[in-house]
């Protein structure tokens, strides 16, 4: 079982709709996790980073984490076309220094 | 402030073939890493400096090596390119006292 897991999708809504992307991870170690925004052709870019459980907001965007059931979530409010790219989920790994990345969930915003 | 800076962004090899990609931060960050990204295996860790003079392998080492030349710049070399090797090959960095990594824009190397 990978580390981290999450749903690869394709997920389709559309604009305005508000949208929910998960991921469940095993290893409770260094639970600091990031979420990344990767549009076609370019590299991962940090959107929210969060380490204690409960809600972090950022803007459209809130961070959820549920350390009991290991389990986080991204909410986006609002979606936009600007929106439509794979959402990357990571948590630290046990050396606290490397990234271990769910495949990543794309997301399609249509106008 | 150019960030994390990736040359060059495409590369095809024939198979045996060397190479290096190289890798440049201008955030004077400490840790330095080589990931690769595949369709449905997601970003996976080559190797990672955590300082000048230090290198660790990762997840998927096999077929590579690594040189932390100074403080701003981490180069991976594929000594003889195989066609498995073939993939997306980004650099990230991340600064003493935070986990947030810093990606750069990627390679995208086919090995024919």
């Amino acid at each position: 079982q990978k580390e981290v897991e999450q749903d690869p999708g394709p997920l389709s809504v559309p604009e305005g709709a508000i949208v929910s992307l998960n991921c469940t991870y095993s290893n409770s170690a260094f639970q600091y996790f990031m979420w990344y925004r990767q549009y076609s052709r370019k590299g991962p870019e940090l959107l929210m980073y969060t380490y204690s459980s409960g809600n972090k907001e950022d803007g459209r965007f809130t961070a959820q984490v549920d350390k009991s059931s290991k389990y986080i979530s991204l909410f986006i409010r609002d979606s936009q076309p600007s929106d439509s790219a794979t959402y990357l989920c990571a948590r630290v790994g046990q050396a606290g220094t490397a990234l271990i990345f769910g495949k990543g969930t794309t997301l399609s915003v249509s106008s | 402030n150019a960030g994390v800076t990736q040359t060059p962004k495409f590369q095809v090899l024939k198979t045996g073939q060397s190479m290096t990609l190289q890798c440049a931060q201008d955030m004077n960050h400490n840790s330095m890493y080589w990931y690769r990204q595949d369709p449905g295996m997601g970003l996976r860790l080559i190797y990672y400096s955590a300082s000048e003079g230090t290198t660790d392998k990762g997840e998927v080492p096999n077929g590579y090596n690594v040189s932390r030349l100074n403080k701003r710049e981490f180069s991976l070399r594929l000594e003889s390119a195989a066609p498995s090797q073939t993939s997306v090959y980004f650099c990230a960095s991340r600064s003493e006292g935070s986990y947030e990594q810093y990606f750069g824009p990627g390679t995208r190397l086919t090995v024919t």
